[in-house]
């Protein structure tokens, strides 16, 4: 069964402070896609990355990092350089194929605060 | 392009009443895929719908059901309502192309209230 656990519910920082978000899923699947969202406090979810069981190449992107490890089930998300603008729920998602079509299912998310 | 649009963004209704949702995903988007979130449960999969066929469902009551259109529009009906339907719905759309899942692209919600 699928399952997404994101141990952390809140998370606090200080400005410029790095930040990890832990991601473990559990799946039988050998093909399946790992997301991670974010949702600022305006509410819609935004797209961060993805990437699918056969890469587990990590990602920079810009102060986002990426850090996906097939043999521990984790996809952890590194935030440099924290900012204000950071804050928000953050969401681990895990897609795998169902019935011919595909079923996600999210964690239950990690809210970032980075003050000031 | 426009993004995945999602009607009424709130609404007010009474126990026992029925409510319809809608969302229009982004264009050349055929897979649209519904979530409810509350504070509680959180992101919770509804369905997903790919060329008007409903190919997964989540665990929720049959009194939740939806259909998409030909164009891709997509709609989620909940009869009966309950006090705990009371959630934000979110709709997303994504673009599958073969066996590859994309990622999805959320609508701004509907916030539904049940008194």
């Amino acid at each position: 069964a699928q399952k997404v656990t994101q141990a952390q519910t809140e998370i606090s920082v200080v400005e410029k402070e790095d930040v990890t978000l832990d991601c473990v899923y559990e799946t039988r699947d050998t093909t399946y896609y790992l997301f991670w969202y974010k949702q600022p406090p305006s509410g819609e979810l935004v797209f961060l990355i993805r990437r699918n069981s056969f890469d587990e190449q990590n990602e920079i992107s810009g102060r986002y990092s990426w850090n996906f490890q097939k043999s521990t089930s984790s996809f952890n998300f590194t935030i440099t350089a924290s900012q204000v603008v950071d804050s928000a729920v953050y969401f681990c998602a895990l897609s795998e194929m169902s019935a011919g079509g595909f079923k996600t299912i999210f964690g239950a998310g990690t809210r970032l605060f980075v003050k000031a | 392009k426009a993004g995945v649009t999602q009607t009424p963004r709130y609404l007010i209704k009474t126990r026992g009443q029925q409510v319809t949702l809608s969302c229009s995903p982004i264009s050349g988007h055929r897979s649209v895929s519904w979530y409810q979130q509350t504070p509680g449960q959180g992101l919770q999969f509804l369905f997903e719908y790919f060329s008007e066929t409903q190919r997964n469902k989540g665990n929720f009551p049959g009194r939740f059901s939806g259909r998409q259109f030909s164009n891709s529009r997509s709609e989620m009906n909940v009869s009966t309502l309950e006090l705990g339907d009371s959630a934000l719905y979110l709709c997303a759309s994504s673009l599958v192309s073969g066996l590859s899942y994309n990622e999805q692209f959320f609508g701004p919600g509907t916030r539904l209230t049940v008194l």
